[in-house]
């Protein structure tokens, strides 16, 4: 079952924040976030694993809620090279990883 | 350098004829996925294959098939039963588990004409 990721969009302007939101109706194992320019292969972020741990990468952090099966992704003071898709990726188990629907973010100067 | 390589990166097929995409890694990866990606519907995975000679379908499976002859390659078909193939189709791998980072190849835009 695809988790549901919001927003759907984001614009922003350099130097502002934004949160984005990734939900599951069942327990997750883990989760991964991945980001996508136009017309590229995904790159990975980061990965949490079960246990309600928070992560940090240079100015983009996520944190992940096991009790309410979610997770955010924090991208404070975003910069131009943030724009893209971001998408959540989850594995309820350890055999497979499900992607969500992901977020397009826009980041003007 | 390890990587996936998925190949054509462009593909133009008529309608009713089956196709087969392409899926190579070098990174000794146990596992491997596909994925279908639509604009506004994210990835959605296929198949995907934790072992040589063993693979599980994924949410969207009806119309594809898949072999894992080789622990390196994984091709993809889009048979004529796949009632609207035109989509950007991405291949990825990861070490053992789902609990690992994902690599992924630059992906295959099909075009069924």
């Amino acid at each position: 079952q695809q988790p549901v990721q919001s927003p759907q969009a984001v614009i922003l302007r350099e130097g502002e924040d934004a949160v984005i939101n990734c939900s599951s109706s069942k327990a997750l194992y883990s989760v991964h976030w991945y980001r996508q320019k136009h017309g590229e292969a995904p790159v990975f972020l980061m990965i949490l694993l079960k246990g309600g741990e928070q992560k940090g990468h240079e100015k983009i952090s996520a944190s992940f809620n096991e009790k309410k099966q979610q997770s955010s992704l924090y991208l404070t003071a975003s910069q131009l090279s943030y724009s893209g898709t971001y998408f959540c990726g989850t594995a309820y188990n350890t055999d497979k990883l499900i992607f969500g629907t992901g977020t397009r973010l826009q980041v003007f100067p | 350098d390890g990587g996936i390589t998925q190949s054509p990166k462009y593909l133009f097929r008529k309608e009713g004829q089956n196709v087969t995409l392409s899926c190579e890694q070098n990174l000794n990866h146990d596992a491997m996925y596909w994925y279908r990606q639509d604009p506004g519907q994210g990835l959605r995975l296929i198949y995907y294959s934790q072992i040589v000679n063993d693979f599980q379908k994924g949410d969207i499976a009806e119309g594809y098939s898949v072999s894992r002859e080789k622990k390196e390659s994984f091709p993809l078909t889009v048979t004529s039963a796949q009632k609207n193939p035109t989509a950007f189709y991405l291949c990825a791998s990861t070490p053992t588990l789902a609990n690992t980072e994902a690599f992924f190849g630059q992906g295959t835009r099909l075009t069924v004409v």
